[in-house]
């Protein structure tokens, strides 16, 4: 069975950056089948797709957001890495982390997400 | 960019069927995914490629499509399918799109 576990800080500062990490366990984030991304939900809102990556390091990004994301692979430790820089109070947000399928864009795995807040 | 529009909320009362509509150009060419989400749980698919229900997923939820709109349909609504409800698709490029999200009311 397939699990993923987001990772990184509760709290960043407004102007920084944030960083989270999603670590994936009982399979291989080198399967060519399958795109890892993120998507995001801001308090009261809906969710949004920040962007993915495949294993060969290609990433595709929301066009909205892609100024100040960067998403990267490591297969060596089978984790995928999210960062946004210059947040502000609007990038609160819990953070998913999601597996979909390259053929189709079907998301069938989830993280349990993680709650980012930007604060001073 | 592509978007996905859908009503913000449906109301239905139990036993009722709620019917939750998805509109975006992207439709024809690309198929829809429907995920219902609790609050805090990840979503879950509840119908891919358009109509197929993924095994473990109630009968009472369906999938059709129609030109630039998608439906999903829960005949017979019972009171755990409160939820909001998004659709899904993506363009050939890779870029995934969520619609605006459907809160349904259990009455």
């Amino acid at each position: 069975q397939l699990h993923l576990q987001e990772s990184g800080p509760g709290l960043v500062k407004p102007s920084e950056t944030l960083s989270l990490t999603c670590t994936v366990s009982g399979g291989s984030i080198s399967d060519s089948s399958y795109h890892w991304g993120w998507v995001r939900q801001p308090p009261g809102k809906g969710l949004e797709w920040i962007g993915s990556v495949y294993y060969t390091g290609s990433t595709y990004y929301n066009p909205s957001l892609k100024s100040r994301v960067t998403i990267s692979v490591d297969t060596s430790r089978n984790q995928f890495s999210l960062k946004v820089t210059s947040v502000t109070a609007a990038d609160t947000a819990v953070y998913y982390c999601a597996r979909g399928y390259r053929s189709s864009y079907l998301i069938d795995y989830w993280g349990q997400g993680t709650l980012v807040t930007v604060s001073s | 960019s592509h978007e996905l529009t859908q009503p913000p909320s449906v109301s239905v009362s139990p036993g009722q069927t709620a019917r939750i509509l998805c509109s975006g150009d992207i439709l024809p060419q690309q198929y829809a995914y429907w995920y219902q989400h609790k609050p805090g749980q990840a979503p879950v698919l509840v119908i891919h490629k358009d109509t197929e229900r993924p095994s473990g997923i109630p009968e009472r939820f369906s999938g059709s499509s129609s030109g630039t709109t998608v439906t999903l349909t829960i005949s017979g609504v019972q009171a755990e399918d409160e939820a909001d409800y998004y659709c899904q698709s993506a363009d050939s490029s890779g870029t995934y799109v969520f619609g605006t999200g459907t809160k349904v009311i259990v009455l």
